[in-house]
C-alpha cells in the first residue's frame, strides 16, 4: 500500500526560507506528487506537481516563492521569502493502482 | 475562472442519508475526472471517491465503499454524492475537487471547492 509521510511540523522566519519534504514508500519512489496548501478555515489550494525527476509545474497564480524537487524517494517543496500568509498546513499528495488518491497526513508551517 | 460549489451539507443522525451537490463553472466539465475528499475536524485530508470524464470509471475509498455514491450530469455541470447508512466517523467538511487535465495521465487534484460540512450526531 501506497504511504506519503510528511515531515514535522516546520517554523521559520519573516522572510526566510523553509522546506517540507514528502516521502514515497518502497515500490513507489517514481511517483508524481502534488502539493496542496490549506491556510487556516479554508478549503486546500493546489500548488504543484513534482515528478521524480525533480520537475515540477505550478498551479495558477502560485508566485514564484514556491519551487519544487526530488530526490530518490523524496520530493519536497521549498517557500523563500516566507510571508505571514504562508502559515498554513501542507499537504502531498499521490495516487496508486486503480486511481486511488492518497494524502500525506499534512505539515503544519508556522511563520514566526 | 475554475469555481467548484458545493451544497447539501447538514445535520444528519447516524443511520441517516445525504446528498451533496457540487456545481462546477469555468471549465469543459464533461472532459475531467473529479473528486469528493472530506477532513473531518481537526484532522488531515482523506480522498473519498472520484468518477471519470465518462462516467464510466468509479472508485471509493474502503471507508465508504457499499454507503456512498459518486454520479455526474454533464448536462448541469454537476457532480454528486449520495450518502447513505451515514455514521458518526462520516462527520467532515466535504470538498469537491477537480483533477488536472487527462493528457496529464496524472490523477491529481488542481482545483477544489470551499466545502460544504456534513455532522453526524444523535
Amino acid at each position: 500500500q501506497l504511504v506519503l509521510s510528511q515531515s514535522p511540523p516546520a517554523s521559520a522566519s519573516l522572510g526566510a526560507s523553509v522546506t517540507l519534504t514528502c516521502t514515497l514508500t518502497t515500490g513507489h519512489t517514481s511517483s508524481t506528487i502534488a502539493w496542496h496548501q490549506q491556510r487556516p478555515q479554508q478549503g486546500p489550494r493546489y500548488l504543484m506537481t513534482v515528478d521524480s525527476d525533480g520537475g515540477h509545474s505550478k498551479g495558477d497564480g502560485i508566485p514564484d516563492r514556491f519551487s519544487g524537487s526530488s530526490s530518490g524517494a523524496e520530493r519536497y517543496l521549498t517557500i523563500s521569502s516566507l510571508q505571514s500568509e504562508d502559515e498554513a498546513d501542507y499537504y502531498c499528495q499521490t495516487w496508486y493502482t486503480g486511481g486511488i488518491r492518497v494524502f500525506g497526513g499534512g505539515t503544519t508551517l508556522t511563520v514566526l | 475562472q475554475v469555481q467548484l460549489v458545493e451544497s447539501g451539507g447538514g445535520w444528519v443522525k447516524p443511520g441517516g442519508s445525504l446528498r451533496l451537490s457540487c456545481a462546477a463553472s469555468g471549465f469543459i466539465f464533461s472532459d475531467y475526472y473529479m473528486n469528493w475528499i472530506r477532513q473531518a475536524p481537526g484532522k488531515g485530508l482523506e480522498w473519498v471517491a472520484y468518477i471519470s470524464d465518462s462516467g464510466d470509471f468509479i472508485y471509493y475509498a474502503d471507508s465508504v465503499k457499499g454507503r456512498f455514491t459518486i454520479s455526474r450530469d454533464d448536462g448541469k455541470h454537476s457532480l454528486y454524492l449520495q450518502m447513505n447508512s451515514l455514521r458518526a466517523d462520516d462527520s467532515a467538511m466535504y470538498y469537491c475537487a477537480r483533477d488536472v487535465p487527462a493528457t496529464a495521465a496524472a490523477a491529481i487534484v488542481d482545483y477544489w471547492g470551499r466545502g460544504t460540512l456534513v455532522t453526524v450526531s444523535s
